[in-house]
């Protein structure tokens, strides 16, 4: 079955760093992949999507990711991060089928110190 | 920017109550979708719709929920009677013409039921 995997449930850093947030999928044919953000209170963003082609990715808010088949990995990155990038990011992969349900990982919450 | 909206932002409702959750997708979206985030969990597909008719659903949308396309806009979801485990944030979601094409969220609705 497909899944989601977001091993760091809460990652710091200082602003102006570099980010990284890790997702791992399980899936059994070439995945669409996506990365949405939640500020608190707010919904889901969509910051980019993976659906076939270059692997690397350019999303909204200076955010990328790259898609790594052989590690089955969809990790997002940002050069310097920023104090209102604070928030949950969430990795999801389409599910397939014939409507294209959305899996999500459980979300990796990023706090950002001054 | 287009954008999907949800109402109301918060319900609560007292168990066995029947609750209507209410969503404008983006207009010229055909497919939707509900999901829901307990708190601390992941966000689950609920169902997807298209057509006027439900494409696919996952294990929870049981014969308690019931979705709904009542107008040209509007898409709802009825939880028939509530219980206490259906408390949860509930969102909404629409994409546009080609499976696996990105979805778009609404704010969600929180609901709370006591």
């Amino acid at each position: 079955a497909q899944s989601v995997t977001q091993p760091d449930i809460h990652i710091t850093v200082s602003e102006g760093a570099s980010l990284e947030l890790r997702c791992n999928y399980s899936y059994g044919a070439t995945p669409y992949l996506f990365w949405y953000v939640q500020s608190p209170g707010q919904g889901l963003q969509l910051l980019l999507k993976y659906f076939s082609g270059d692997t690397l990715v350019q999303g909204i808010k200076g955010f990328e990711a790259e898609f790594k088949r052989s590690q089955s990995s969809f990790n997002l990155r940002k050069p310097s991060v920023h104090w209102s990038d604070a928030a949950e990011y969430f990795c999801a992969v389409g599910a397939g089928g014939s409507q294209g349900n959305l899996i999500f990982g459980k979300g990796t919450k990023l706090s950002v110190k001054p | 920017e287009p954008e999907v909206t949800q109402t109301p932002s918060h319900q609560v409702t007292q168990m066995g109550q029947e609750v209507i959750l209410r969503c404008v997708p983006i207009s010229n979206h055909l497919y939707f979708y509900w999901y829901r985030q307990i708190l601390g969990q992941k966000v689950e597909f609920l169902v997807s719709f298209y057509n006027n008719e439900i494409s696919e659903k996952s294990e929870i949308f049981d014969d308690q929920f019931s979705v709904e396309r009542p107008d040209g806009s509007n898409f709802t979801l009825k939880i028939r009677s509530t219980k206490l485990e259906d408390s949860a944030m509930y969102f909404c979601a629409s994409s546009g013409y080609r499976v696996g094409y990105e979805q778009y969220f609404g704010p969600g609705t929180r609901l709370t039921v006591t």
